[in-house]
């Protein structure tokens, strides 16, 4: 299958310092990725829908000054989470779907990232 | 709008015996639907999906899963379990008429798998 990449997998950082996680489809295009967060013991919560060449769009109650969201090229994704505070550690999961495939492809996973905000 | 609901948060099951975990959903227009699973600290691995034709859908490792639109559900099944298939797993919709294409995630249901 299609690979995700999500960098970094793990991040430690200082509150009110502004942490930045990458997603890339390593083998296919994508106009859309999307980016989850996942609680301990709980579902995958959708933030936002990143699209290629134009601003994501944001669930309701996601602050989108907050996570900021690029997607600059077709390979690439990327979460910026901006003056971090503890309660903004979890696990962040990007996800992606072929653009061959963009109907009713699968979604492709990266690894996840576990952020830990001191 | 569209929704999934996974009625058990565990499933436990001896190894080689057969496994069914649950999955309705709920969608405005036709569904696709997707299987998934995740392992401690990871993200999720594809296993299977339904769009269209048969509803007996064949997916990786050995598992299956059934469509059955009258009762609207997408259960989750294999013949015998193995005790490394325990794992979170999550059940997703995708409206196929809906104005985006997001994914819907279930709760999710821990298998667990004794020896």
């Amino acid at each position: 299958g299609a690979v995700v990449s999500q960098h970094p997998s793990r991040v430690i950082c200082k509150s009110g310092t502004s942490v930045k996680i990458e997603c890339r489809s390593l083998d296919f295009q994508a106009t859309t990725m999307f980016w989850y967060r996942q609680f301990p013991k709980q579902s995958l919560m959708l933030m936002a829908t990143s699209n290629e060449g134009s601003k994501a769009t944001y669930e309701q109650g996601v602050e989108k000054d907050k996570f900021l969201i690029n997607h600059a090229s077709l390979t690439l994704s990327t979460l910026t989470v901006t003056s971090a505070h503890p309660e903004d550690s979890s696990f962040y999961i990007c996800s992606a779907r072929d653009l061959a495939n963009h109907n009713t492809g699968e979604l492709f996973f990266g690894e996840g990232s576990r952020l830990t905000v001191l | 709008a569209q929704s999934v609901a996974q009625p058990e948060d565990q499933v436990n099951v001896a190894e080689g015996n057969p496994l069914t975990v649950k999955c309705t959903y709920s969608v405005s227009g036709n569904p696709y639907l997707f299987w998934y699973v995740q392992y401690p600290n990871r993200g999720l691995q594809f296993l299977l999906k339904y769009i269209t034709g048969d509803n007996l859908v064949k997916g990786s490792y050995g598992f299956e899963a059934e469509f059955n639109k009258s009762q609207t559900s997408f259960h989750l099944k294999k013949p015998s379990a193995l005790v490394s298939d325990s794992a979170l797993y999550f059940c997703a919709v995708r409206d196929s008429g809906g104005a985006t294409n997001k994914l819907i995630f279930g709760t999710g249901t821990l298998l667990a798998v004794q020896p």
